[in-house]
């Protein structure tokens, strides 16, 4: 069965500060990956999306994720967090060629101290 | 343009009793899906709906229960409510249903049981 593993559930870092979140997926293809964050009260909104070619993807708001096939990651980058980074943040995998359900990690929150 | 929206945003509900949340889909998408989001969980694929039709289901009973309507706009039924159905409740609308379509979410309703 497909799974998302997001293996830090807190995550605090300076502002200013850079961030990795990590994600390793459990999928016997290449699934369509996913990166969506949640702000308080909100819904998801999409950061980036990796479907197919160059393995490093560039999203919103500053965010990079790089997709390693050897070891099934898709981590999550940002070279200087900002206070309104702090958040939510979950990964998502969907079956490539089927329909689009969405298989969630059970995320990562993010505080950032000033 | 106007995005998902759900209602209502938050809903108190004794256990037993059955409730219905309303999801308003975006301009232009046919497809709708429900996920149920525990606290400090990911969401979970409830269904999907696809041009009024259940496209796909996930592990969820059948007092789950949904329909789509002929404007696109979709509800989520769910019978004789239980403790563990509190949880937000997420709607997305895309404008497929294929693995590759992105999934716009509205900001959930809350739904508490007691």
């Amino acid at each position: 069965a497909q799974s998302v593993t997001q293996p830090d559930i807190h995550i605090t870092v300076s502002e200013g500060a850079s961030l990795e979140l990590r994600c390793n997926y459990s999928y016997g293809a290449t699934p369509y990956l996913f990166w969506y964050v949640q702000s308080p009260g909100q819904g998801l909104q999409l950061l980036l999306k990796y479907f197919s070619g160059d393995t490093l993807v560039q999203g919103i708001k500053g965010f990079e994720a790089e997709f390693k096939r050897s070891q099934s990651s898709f981590n999550l980058r940002k070279p200087s967090v900002h206070w309104s980074d702090a958040a939510e943040y979950f990964c998502a995998v969907v079956r490539s060629g089927g329909y689009n359900k969405l298989i969630f990690g059970a995320g990562t929150r993010l505080a950032v101290h000033p | 343009e106007t995005g998902v929206t759900q209602s209502p945003t938050h809903l108190i509900k004794t256990r037993g009793q059955q409730v219905t949340l309303r999801c308003s889909s975006q301009s232009g998408h046919n497809t709708v899906s429900w996920y149920q989001q525990a606290l400090g969980q990911g969401p979970q694929f409830i269904f999907q709906y696809y041009r009024e039709e259940e496209n796909g289901r996930g592990n969820f009973p059948p007092r789950f229960s949904g329909l789509q309507f002929p404007n696109y706009s979709s509800e989520l039924n769910v019978n004789a409510l239980e403790l563990d159905d509190s949880a937000l409740y997420l709607c997305a609308s895309s404008p497929g249903r294929g693995s590759g379509t992105e999934a716009f979410f509205g900001q959930g309703t809350r739904l508490t049981v007691v």
